[in-house]
C-alpha cells in the first residue's frame, strides 16, 4: 500500500507568489517523522523541513513551513515568496520510528514562472 | 570535501555484466542506505545497514546485494545487470544517536545506464 501520497505531479506558480505542495501519508506507528526535500535540476538532494509526529507546533524553516494535520494524515508544504531557484522536484517522506526505514512520495514538480 | 562520496557519478554497463556502486561516508554515522529513483515513482528502498553486522532488504532488493565493509563503506552491486536497472541511484546516511534523528544526508547519486 502507498504509505505516501503527492497527488501532484506538477505544479506553476508565479514567482513571489506562495505554493502549497499536498502531502498525505498512512501510518500506525504513534511515532514519525514528515519530512520534504528537494531535489534540483542538479540531481541533489537537499534536506528542507522536518515535522515529528509529536510536534505541537508546525515546522517553519525560513520561507518553508509544513502545514501538519495529524487526524487527517497530511503533511503540505507551503514555500512563501517563491523565487525562480525554488523550481525543483519535492519529495514528502516518512520515517517511521518502529521500522526506522525512510519512504518517499513520487514526488511533485514545481515550475516557477517569472 | 563532501561528507558522502560516491563512485561511479556516471556509468553504462551491458546487459548481464556484473557492477558494483560504491558509497563512503565520512560522517561517522551508523546508518547507511541504498536508493533507486525512477521518474514518477520518488525514490524506492533498496536496501538499508544499521551497522556492518545489520543489513537489511527494503521494498526492492531483488537483482541487487550489498556489502557493508566498514562504518563508512557500503556497496551496492548488480550481479547481472538488466535494462530495468537503469536509474538513478543514491546512497543516503543517517544516525539515530544523535539529536538530527531524522534527517538523512545524502551522496551526490550515481547515474546507471544498462543497455
Amino acid at each position: 500500500a502507498q504509505k505516501i501520497t503527492q497527488t501532484q505531479p506538477g505544479m506553476f506558480v508565479q514567482e513571489k507568489e506562495a505554493v502549497t505542495l499536498d502531502c498525505t501519508y498512512d501510518t500506525s506507528d504513534p511515532s514519525y517523522g514528515l519530512f520534504w526535500y528537494k531535489q534540483p535540476s542538479s540531481g541533489e538532494m537537499i534536506f528542507l523541513i522536518y515535522q515529528g509526529s509529536y510536534d505541537q507546533q508546525n515546522a517553519t524553516e525560513g520561507r518553508y513551513s509544513l502545514n501538519f494535520q495529524k487526524a487527517r494524515k497530511s503533511a503540505n508544504l507551503v514555500i512563501s515568496a517563491s523565487q525562480l531557484g525554488d523550481s525543483a522536484m519535492y519529495f514528502c517522506a516518512m520515517r517511521e520510528w518502529s521500522d526506522d526505514k525512510v519512504i518517499f512520495g513520487p514526488g511533485t514538480s514545481l515550475s516557477v514562472i517569472p | 570535501d563532501a561528507d558522502v562520496t560516491q563512485t561511479p557519478r556516471n556509468r553504462i554497463t551491458k546487459t548481464g555484466k556484473r557492477i558494483m556502486l560504491e558509497c563512503s561516508q565520512t560522517k561517522g554515522h551508523d546508518r547507511m542506505y541504498w536508493y533507486r529513483q525512477d521518474p514518477g515513482l520518488g525514490l524506492r528502498l533498496i536496501y538499508y545497514s544499521f551497522d556492518v553486522k545489520d543489513i537489511n532488504k527494503g521494498e526492492i532488493s531483488d537483482g541487487y546485494s550489498v556489502s557493508r565493509q566498514a562504518q563508512a563503506k557500503f556497496s551496492l552491486s548488480l550481479e547481472s545487470a538488466i535494462p530495468n536497472q537503469t536509474a538513478l541511484y543514491f546512497c543516503a546516511t543517517s544516525d539515530l544517536s544523535r539529536t538530527e534523528w531524522y534527517e538523512q544526508y545524502f551522496g551526490p547519486g550515481t547515474r546507471l545506464t544498462v543497455t
